[in-house]
């Protein structure tokens, strides 16, 4: 079965780096994700995407703060020089023989 | 720029159809590259990906397994938009709905716009 696991929360100081984490079960190790952010009270917004080899591509407009990488089946979004906007939940998100796969989000605090 | 509006109502009651439309500007709904999907998120089931519609040649739609014997999702042309009907609806499908432009890349498919969303009380 496709899961996609996230700690439930990860903390940083402003101006920091903070490395967040998105694993994929077992069998699907060379799956690609999406990382997407939802800020409060605010719908998704897509982040990029990430192959398992850690390149990546990001949407519009993503602040090159905003980076991916890749290692077995775990895939990694970093944000560095953290900002206050940056306090938000971020899910992955990839896909699998007809349906679509969240994980359970990482709040990310700003301190 | 893609944008996406969704529209419908707030609040509907339990074994009633639940009916939200998602029109569409900057992109077509007959794309042969997108597909057209809605997505609901609950504190108790997470963001959960509910179905799409899409056209290649012909239109076609996935359903989740979860919400497939009450789902449609339909295109409308003329409108450039489209729509989403949840038959049956218990307190269990209130939730914010999304509706979100999807696409492929080497193998994933992906969302890479998203609508503001609308929120939706099952209740009497």
């Amino acid at each position: 079965q496709l899961v996609l696991t996230q700690s439930p929360s990860a903390s940083a100081s402003l101006g920091a780096s903070v490395k967040l984490t998105c694993t994929l079960s077992s069998g699907h190790s060379s799956y690609a994700i999406a990382w997407h952010q939802q800020q409060p009270e605010k719908g998704p917004r897509y982040l990029m995407k990430l192959n398992s080899d850690g390149s990546h591509s990001k949407g519009d407009g993503i602040p090159d703060r905003f980076s991916g990488s890749s290692s077995g089946a775990e895939r990694y979004l970093t944000i560095s020089s953290l900002q206050s906007e940056d306090e938000a939940d971020y899910y992955c998100q990839t896909w699998g023989t007809g349906i679509l796969v969240f994980g359970t989000g990482t709040k990310v605090t700003v301190l | 720029q893609v944008q996406l509006q969704q529209s419908g109502p707030g609040l509907v009651k339990p074994s009633q159809t639940l009916s939200l439309t998602c029109a569409i500007s900057g992109d077509s709904v007959s794309s042969n590259s997108a597909a057209w999907n809605w997505i609901r998120q609950s504190p108790s089931r997470g963001l959960e990906w509910l179905g799409r519609t899409y056209y290649r040649s012909k239109w076609y739609n996935d359903y989740a397994a979860s919400v497939k014997s009450r789902i449609t999702i339909n295109p409308d042309t003329s409108k450039n938009q489209f729509s989403l009907q949840l038959n049956s609806v218990t307190p269990e499908d209130t939730a914010v709905y999304y509706c979100a432009r999807g696409g492929y890349s080497y193998g994933l498919y992906y969302m890479d716009v998203w609508g503001k969303g609308t929120t939706v009380t099952v209740s009497s």
